[in-house]
C-alpha cells in the first residue's frame, strides 16, 4: 500500500530555524513535492526532490532519503510570513500525487 | 502572467441544489485536476484530464461530475450537493505528469457552502 505522514502541528519562535519532517511508503516512487498553504489559500510550489540529497532555494532547503522513504522540509531565519501549512507529497508509479494531510507551523515573536 | 483562475471564489448553495465551479487556465497545460479539500486534510484528487481524457478516482462519489470543452476550461458539476459536499475545491494545472519536475500550479480555489 501507500501512505506519508507528517506532523500535525509545529511551533517555532521568528528568526529561528525549523525542519518539517516527512515519511512515506511506496512501492513506485517518482519524486517528492513540498508546497506551502496560507490559511483559506491554494497550495504554491516550493520544492521538488527525486534524487537523494538536500535541494536549497533560498531560506528553504528539501531533503530527500529514498532509501529511508523520508524527507524534511527545513526553514530557517523565520518569518511570521510563513505561518501556514505544509504539505508534503510523492508522485507514484502511476505519476499521481500522493498528498500528506500538512503540517501547521505555528510562528510566535 | 500566466494563472489558474476559478469562479466564483465562493459558493453558497442549498442542499440538493446543482452547483457548477469553473476553472480556466492561461498556461497551455495538457493535465488539469480538481481536488476536494477540507479542512486540516490532504486535498483528495476526485478525477484529471489529460488532454480530452478523463479518469476519475475509483472513491468519487457519482455526485461528481466534470467537463473539459477545451484544452483552457473545465468545470466541476455536484449535481446534489450534500452537508459533506462543504469544502474547498481547488483545480490545478500541470504538464506531463511523466516527466520530471511537474508541478502542479492551483488556481485560488472555489469555497463551497451548503445550507
Amino acid at each position: 500500500g501507500q501512505n506519508i505522514d507528517q506532523p500535525t502541528e509545529m511551533t517555532a519562535t521568528e528568526g529561528a530555524i525549523v525542519q518539517i519532517n516527512c515519511t512515506y511508503q511506496t512501492s513506485g516512487f517518482n519524486g517528492l513535492f513540498w508546497y506551502q498553504q496560507h490559511a483559506g489559500e491554494a497550495p504554491t510550489f516550493l520544492s521538488y526532490n527525486v534524487l537523494d540529497g538536500l535541494e536549497e532555494k533560498g531560506r528553504f532547503s528539501s531533503f530527500l532519503s529514498r532509501s529511508k522513504g523520508y524527507s524534511y522540509l527545513l526553514l530557517k531565519e523565520l518569518q511570521m510570513k510563513d505561518s501556514a501549512s505544509y504539505l508534503c507529497a510523492f508522485k507514484d508509479s502511476n505519476y499521481q500525487l500522493i498528498w500528506g494531510a500538512g503540517t501547521k507551523l505555528i510562528i510566535k515573536p | 502572467d500566466a494563472m489558474v483562475i476559478q469562479n466564483p471564489r465562493y459558493q453558497v448553495t442549498q442542499f440538493g441544489k446543482p452547483v457548477t465551479l469553473s476553472c480556466s487556465q492561461t498556461l497551455n497545460h495538457n493535465v488539469m485536476y480538481w481536488y476536494q479539500q477540507k479542512s486540516s486534510q490532504a486535498p483528495k484528487l476526485l478525477f484529471h484530464y489529460y488532454d480530452k481524457d478523463f479518469n476519475n478516482e475509483a472513491d468519487t462519489p457519482d455526485n461528481f461530475q466534470s467537463r473539459r470543452p477545451n484544452t483552457s476550461f473545465c468545470f466541476l458539476d455536484i449535481r446534489s450537493p450534500g452537508l459533506g459536499d462543504a469544502a474547498m475545491y481547488l483545480c490545478a494545472t500541470s504538464r506531463d505528469p511523466g516527466t520530471g519536475n511537474n508541478e502542479q500550479f492551483f488556481g485560488p480555489g472555489t469555497r463551497l457552502t451548503v445550507l
